[in-house]
C-alpha cells in the first residue's frame, strides 16, 4: 500500500513567486493534516482536513497561504507570494480517524516532506 | 496551552551504549504523550505512544519511555544504541482525554537527533 506521497521533495524560488505543494494521502483516509518546519524550529501545525472540508485551519501563517481538496482526495498548498520567512519544510499526513487519537490504528501517517526555499 | 521541550539538539552515543532522549512537556490538561523518528529521506514515523493506563511503554526498535506526570517528562530510551538508530527524534504532545474539541494538533518539540558511532 503507498504512503502519503508529496511533490515536490524541493522546490526552489525567487521571493515573490509562487509554489505549490502537492499531498497525495493514503487512499481511505478522510483526515490531511499539513505542518511546517522552519530550519532548526519544532513542527508546527498548519491545518486539518477532514475529507474536503477544513476542520481547522488556525495554523496558516497569514492569506499568502491557500490549502485546498477538492473531493476529498489530494491536498495542494499554494503560498503565493512567497516570502523568504516560508522557506522550510512542508509535511503532509494522513490518518483514518481523527488525528493520532484515532480509534483504529491512532496514528498519524507522514509524508518526507517538501524542502520549500525562498531566496 | 501545551508545549514540549527536548533538552540537546544533537545527542552523540556509541554504538551498544544507552541512548536517552529527554523530552518535557507543559499542558493544561493531562497529555497524550508521541514520540516520532525521522530517518534520512524519510516521512515522520511513529516510535511510541502513551495515552493511558501503564507509563512505561514500548514501542518499535527496542525503545521505550516513561510517562512521569511528576517531573512532567516522557524521556525515551534504548539500552542498547544500533547504527540504525542515526536519527531525528521529535516528542510531541497533544491535549488529553479531558479535551472535548474536534481539531487533534499535534505540538511538536524542535527535535533531538542521534549520531551513533563505532
Amino acid at each position: 500500500e503507498a504512503g502519503v506521497t508529496q511533490f515536490p521533495s524541493h522546490s526552489v524560488i525567487e521571493k515573490g513567486q509562487t509554489v505549490t505543494l502537492r499531498c497525495d494521502p493514503i487512499s481511505g483516509h478522510d483526515n490531511l493534516y499539513w505542518y511546517r518546519r522552519v530550519m532548526g524550529k519544532e513542527i508546527k501545525f498548519l491545518l486539518h482536513f477532514v475529507k474536503e472540508s477544513k476542520q481547522d485551519e488556525s495554523g496558516m501563517p497569514n492569506n499568502r497561504f491557500l490549502a485546498e481538496r477538492t473531493g476529498g482526495t489530494y491536498s495542494t498548498l499554494k503560498v503565493q507570494p512567497a516570502e523568504l520567512e516560508d522557506s522550510g519544510v512542508y509535511f503532509c499526513a494522513s490518518s483514518q480517524g481523527p488525528g493520532p487519537l484515532a480509534g483504529i490504528t491512532g496514528e498519524l501517517f507522514f509524508g518526507e516532506g517538501s524542502r520549500l526555499t525562498v531566496l | 496551552a501545551q508545549s514540549v521541550t527536548q533538552l540537546g539538539s544533537h545527542v552523540s552515543v556509541s554504538e551498544g551504549a544507552l541512548v536517552l532522549l529527554r523530552c518535557n512537556y507543559s499542558s493544561s490538561v493531562p497529555p497524550y504523550l508521541f514520540w516520532y523518528v525521522q530517518y534520512p529521506n524519510q516521512g515522520l514515523q511513529l516510535l511510541l505512544k502513551y495515552t493511558t493506563g501503564a507509563t512505561l511503554v514500548k514501542g518499535i526498535n527496542g525503545f521505550e519511555a516513561e510517562f512521569k506526570k511528576s517531573e512532567t517528562s516522557f524521556h525515551l530510551t534504548k539500552p542498547s544504541a544500533h547504527m540504525s538508530d542515526a536519527a531525528e527524534y521529535f516528542c510531541a504532545v497533544i491535549l488529553g482525554p479531558f479535551y472535548t474539541g474536534t481539531a487533534s494538533k499535534l505540538t511538536f518539540g524542535t527535535g533531538t537527533r542521534l549520531q551513533v558511532t563505532l
